[in-house]
């Protein structure tokens, strides 16, 4: 079956602009994850949406970012007014209820900001 | 807070011969999971293998295999007979096992160690 998708693959945009971040996870998985990559660092967490409950917001760095899963399926991740320090590789990731079961990863969006 | 410590930024290792990765994390928990995800170029990343806390014995996935030493909060991630599509960034990560809590299952990542393997 089809993975979990992300688009777009790269996005390069300037300084100030808004920009949304899509993600697309396997049918049936009820939580998803957003994480975000800096260059040469690791993965931190930004959110995590599990079914209907209220998400996980602890992991947004500013009131900037904002996401929403519509549907229990499709998630956006919005960033309002760019920043250098925004530019990453923004990962989504989805698996089914149960903190035992294995996350699957988008391919990632590399997000450039001029 | 967990915390998990990549302190190898790059290694490397010749063809068919065997690397250790190292990682240590700092929790409070004592039910657990660890992991090693393998990031290639394509930036997607793929699970390697993983270790459950209460389980003393250490995981092993064909030519991957971890030492668990659950007293001194540490994980090391052995590839044998290391082959060219082993080259990646490979990262540990730490996961809560508790049910409580609004991040359930949230994975948190070490820094990452560049994996060079040469022909």
């Amino acid at each position: 079956g089809a993975g979990v998708s992300q688009s777009p693959s790269n996005k390069v945009t300037e300084k100030g602009k808004d920009v949304e971040l899509r993600c697309d996870p396997i049918s049936g998985h009820t939580a998803l994850y957003w994480y975000r990559q800096s260059l040469g660092q690791g993965l931190e967490f930004l959110i995590y949406f599990q079914g209907n409950s209220a998400p996980d917001k602890s992991g947004l760095p500013s009131d900037r970012f904002s996401a929403e899963r519509t549907g229990g399926s499709v998630s956006t991740l919005t960033i309002q007014r760019t920043q250098q320090e925004d530019s990453a590789v923004y990962l989504c990731a989805s698996t089914e209820t149960g903190v035992r079961n294995e996350q699957f990863f988008g391919p990632g969006t590399r997000l450039t900001v001029l | 807070a967990q915390t998990v410590t990549q302190s190898q930024p790059e290694m490397s290792v010749q063809e068919a011969e065997t690397v250790t990765l190292s990682c240590t994390y700092d929790t409070s928990e004592s039910d657990y999971y660890l992991f090693w995800y393998k990031q290639p170029p394509s930036r997607q990343m793929i699970l390697v293998i993983r270790q459950e806390a209460y389980k003393q014995q250490n995981a092993t996935e064909n030519r991957f295999s971890v030492n668990f030493q659950k007293a001194a909060k540490s994980f090391s991630l052995k590839i044998s007979d290391s082959q060219l599509g082993d080259a990646a960034m490979y990262f540990c990560a730490y996961r809560s096992a508790g049910a409580g809590g609004t991040s359930y299952g949230k994975l948190t990542f070490g820094q990452g160690t560049i994996l060079t393997v040469h022909p």
